[in-house]
């Protein structure tokens, strides 16, 4: 089974508008992490934002946010005010704290595209 | 304070050559991970090192392929006799603890001819 799942292989976005990536999880382990990257053209991995399980609050970062719905469990970024530059790859990714590695599991993303 | 360095960015092999990726985490971490991406996918783990330790290797191939990350010296992801399908970006990333985020160096892109 998918421990990420990410289903929009490709969004698409008017700049100053908001955008939501969509971005469910499994797992079984009380205690865990979720990140999403962001992978421009140019092929670095950026970390943008991060949410711990017992985290009480939604985390935000500037124009990000991570709306997080642990009985859902899912964990969506939600992009407000999308620039041109914003147009990228973009991947949730999960960290179990019980897991030796505490690796990252990543899904496959999500393409955005932000047009003028 | 500089970022997760990796070299080369761009590799270039023939099939049945060695590649050496090299990784210097980020100032003060000592938790490195290596990531593989092929086209069209998201990143999957493939080893996980603390300084001169294998933490978890369950994502490395069972042959060809090793890593390393020395008491001095950065971490070395060594893949011997490359073949076509090991060509793919390959992603250093580093952390203070594992608790803590982790931070992505800019990658290594293998091309085996």
């Amino acid at each position: 089974a998918q421990k990420i799942t990410q289903t929009q292989p490709g969004m698409f976005v008017q700049e100053k508008e908001a955008v939501t990536l969509d971005c469910t999880y499994d797992t079984s382990d009380p205690s865990y992490g979720l990140f999403w990257y962001k992978q421009p053209s140019s092929g670095e991995m950026i970390f943008l934002i991060y949410q711990g399980s017992y985290d009480q609050q939604n985390a935000t970062e500037g124009r990000y946010s991570l709306n997080f719905q642990k009985a859902r469990k899912s964990a969506n970024l939600v992009i407000s005010a999308s620039q041109l530059g914003d147009s990228a790859m973009y991947f949730c990714a999960m960290r179990e704290a019980n897991q030796a590695g505490t690796a990252l599991i990543f899904g496959k993303g999500t393409t955005l595209s932000v047009s003028s | 304070n500089a970022g997760v360095m990796q070299n080369p960015r761009h590799l270039v092999r023939r099939r049945g050559q060695e590649a050496r990726l090299r990784c210097s985490p980020m100032k003060g971490h000592s938790h490195v991970y290596w990531y593989r991406q092929l086209p069209e996918e998201g990143l999957k783990f493939m080893v996980y090192l603390q300084k001169e330790n294998i933490i978890d290797e369950s994502g490395m191939p069972k042959e060809r392929f090793s890593a390393e990350f020395p008491k001095e010296g950065p971490s070395i992801l060594r893949i011997q006799q490359v073949v076509r399908g090991d060509s793919a970006a390959y992603f250093c990333a580093s952390s203070f603890s594992s608790a803590t985020e982790a931070f992505f160096g800019q990658g290594t892109r293998l091309t085996v001819v």
